[in-house]
């Protein structure tokens, strides 16, 4: 069965970087794109970037763009979210999710904490 | 980008009785070459991550009960659940997977009455 599982929340300062990790099983990595999704707390969804089945494309929501990277290595199947110059207002559950445009399959989450 | 809007809200619904949210994106998200709209369905309970419910705006996901089904094109969305169960409690979103940035709308919250 498809698993996701995040990893690398916590809490960090704001303005510092965090990175997050998603590691998959149960379905063929390298030929499906990948999300990140986000849900502030009792907020809605918010979807945050997309990678291609091999990783040459890439795509960011507004609010992220030129400060997150979204970025895969499919010989370790693992997905991964760089987060450089965080704020109180990243401050969300980073869902892991598979699918190309929509997501049929999404991991528990990991909460990212921005406070000082 | 696209903006997604939902309506209502929220709503209370009898057990047993039909649930309708509508979903509009600010775009139409028919794509004309294959003449599929790009507009997904997903539910959400508490503390729980989302789940697909339908994809191709009508495409009821595998092992999705047939009470729920996804109907229209273009800019405007339902979302029927056409007999309320206790099970289906949630918040309900829409997305656009047509053109990125991918947009949600806000989301409808379903409660028993």
């Amino acid at each position: 069965q498809v698993q996701l599982v995040e990893s690398g929340g916590g809490v960090v300062q704001p303005g510092r970087s965090l990175r997050l990790s998603c590691a998959a099983s149960g379905f063929t990595f390298s030929s499906n794109g990948m999300h990140w999704v986000r849900q502030a707390p009792d907020k809605g969804l918010e979807w945050v970037a997309v990678i291609s089945n091999d990783g040459r494309d890439k795509y960011y929501a507004d609010s992220v763009k030129g400060r997150f990277t979204i970025s895969r290595d499919n010989s370790k199947n693992t997905l991964y979210l760089q987060m450089n110059s965080l704020s109180a207002a990243d401050t969300a559950v980073y869902y892991c999710a598979k699918g190309k445009g929509f997501i049929d399959y999404w991991g528990q989450g990991t909460l990212v904490t921005a406070s000082s | 980008d696209i903006v997604m809007t939902q309506s209502p809200d929220s709503l209370a619904v009898s057990l047993g009785e039909r649930a309708t949210i509508n979903c509009k994106s600010s775009q139409s998200v028919l794509y004309s070459s294959d003449n599929k709209n790009y507009l997904a369905w997903y539910q959400q309970k508490p503390g729980q991550p989302p789940k697909l419910l339908i994809y191709w705006a009508s495409t009821r996901e595998s092992g999705v009960p047939d009470r729920f089904s996804g109907s229209g094109s273009g800019t405007d969305f339902t979302l029927t659940i056409s007999s309320l169960q206790a099970e289906d409690v949630a918040v309900y979103y829409c997305q656009q997977y047509y053109s990125t940035p991918f947009t949600f709308g806000p989301g409808t919250k379903v409660d028993i009455k």
